[in-house]
Formats: structure tokens, C-alpha cells, sequence
């Protein structure tokens, strides 16, 4: 148990539905992040927040949209994905966005996009 | 941008023999940090280098970041079957940018007893 809890922790969706993966982190971190983990690629930083406030999007397509109602909540709402999206999405926290810090990542959601 | 890359990207050993993974970045770094993930598992947190030069161990792992802070290294002495997993390294920028990490791609170790 790290503290960053992810839920669900497998999810199987259609294309066309729209689904949510929730991260809950009891740390008292300011920061968070999802991560997406695919089989050959490594680890690709999605979003970042701190404070509540997105400081970083790298690139990601609008199919995944970003929620943080508190410091200590953090959703990835997904709609019309494809099956490339399909990998571990991982959630991380960490006590600052600033460089001397760890990150504490949660189980991840496995996500099957069929 | 920024990247990460990591060698080799598996690695055989039989228990009792040592590892190295090496990691090389494209810009210099603030710091690195290196992870674990074991099979099915998710990235746990090893350890932070900062300073050109550093050398740190914990227990049979030693870890280095390069006098140029562009490079770093993780070997282990005498492995262990639970050594096995996927060791990844981490950077952060030095000259700003990105606050999130960028993960190299991992080294799999795989031992044989």
C-alpha cells in the first residue's frame, strides 16, 4: 500500500462509451499525475496538477480529459477512445512539483479499449 | 525534448552474478531517480541522486550520476531472485521545463537460479 489508491483496477470499454479512473492519494502530496504505460514504450507523463491547477499537458489528445477537485482527488475521464489506448495508467503524487522529490504511484487501471 | 535512454533493455544473469543498467539523457539534469517495478506491480521508488559526481548504496545496489549529470548508472552485486523486475531511471530537466519525470524505458532483469 503506497497511500495512492487507483480505481478500477481493470476496466473493459467500447469505443463509443465513456468511462472515469479515479486516483485518491492520503499523503498530503500537493502534486499529482497520470502516467500512461504501454507495452513498448516508457512510462509517458499525460497531466500534471499542483495545487488543483493543471501545470502540464503533454500532447494528449482531448479523448482523455483531466479532473482534480482537491489536492487529494484525481480523475481521468475517458470518451470515444481507441484500441491504442489500451495500456496501465498509472496515478503518482509527490509532496511538490519541485525536482527533489519522489513520486508515489498508485496500482494503476489496466485499460482495455475494444 | 528531453529524453531518456536506457540499456540494455533486458538483461539474463544467473543468482549470484552482478547487473548494471546504464542510463544516458539527451539534456543535462537536475536529478535522477531510479525506480523498480515488479512483474505486475507498479514503479516504487529506489533513490534520488543530485550532485555531479554522486555515488550511493543501499545494501548491494549502488547507484552514480555522472560529474556531467547526463548519465547514470544502478548495479547490483550478487543478485537475488528477488531482485528481479524492471529498473527504470528518471530525470528532471535542469534547465526547467517539464515538472513531471521522464522515465527512460526500463531495464528488465531477468535471473535464473
Amino acid at each position: 500500500e503506497t497511500g495512492v489508491t487507483q480505481t478500477p483496477r481493470h476496466l473493459v470499454m467500447g469505443m463509443t462509451n465513456k468511462k472515469s479512473l479515479k486516483c485518491e492519494q492520503h499523503l498530503g502530496h500537493n502534486a499529482m499525475y497520470w502516467y500512461k504505460q504501454s507495452a513498448k514504450k516508457p512510462l509517458e507523463l499525460m497531466f500534471v496538477y499542483n495545487f488543483k491547477e493543471q501545470t502540464e499537458n503533454n500532447s494528449v489528445p482531448s479523448r482523455f480529459s483531466p479532473e482534480c477537485p482537491n489536492s487529494s482527488h484525481l480523475f481521468l475521464h475517458l470518451h470515444t477512445l481507441q484500441p491504442e489506448d489500451s495500456a496501465l495508467y498509472l496515478c503518482a503524487s509527490s509532496q511538490e512539483r519541485y525536482p527533489n522529490t519522489e513520486a508515489f504511484f498508485g496500482q494503476g487501471t489496466r485499460l482495455t479499449v475494444v | 525534448g528531453q529524453q531518456v535512454m536506457q540499456i540494455p533493455q533486458y538483461q539474463h544473469v544467473q543468482e549470484g552474478e552482478d547487473f548494471t543498467t546504464y542510463c544516458n539523457s539527451s539534456t543535462t539534469l537536475s536529478n535522477i531517480q531510479w525506480y523498480k517495478q515488479r512483474p505486475g506491480g507498479h514503479p516504487v521508488f529506489l533513490i534520488q541522486l543530485v550532485k555531479s559526481g554522486e555515488v550511493k548504496k543501499q545494501k548491494r545496489l549502488t547507484f552514480q550520476f555522472g560529474e556531467a549529470k547526463k548519465n547514470s548508472s544502478l548495479h547490483i552485486t550478487a543478485t537475488q531472485t528477488t531482485d528481479v523486475g524492471t529498473y527504470f531511471c528518471a530525470g528532471r530537466n535542469s534547465g526547467g521545463g517539464a515538472d513531471g519525470l521522464t522515465f527512460g524505458k526500463g531495464t528488465h532483469l531477468i535471473i535464473q537460479p
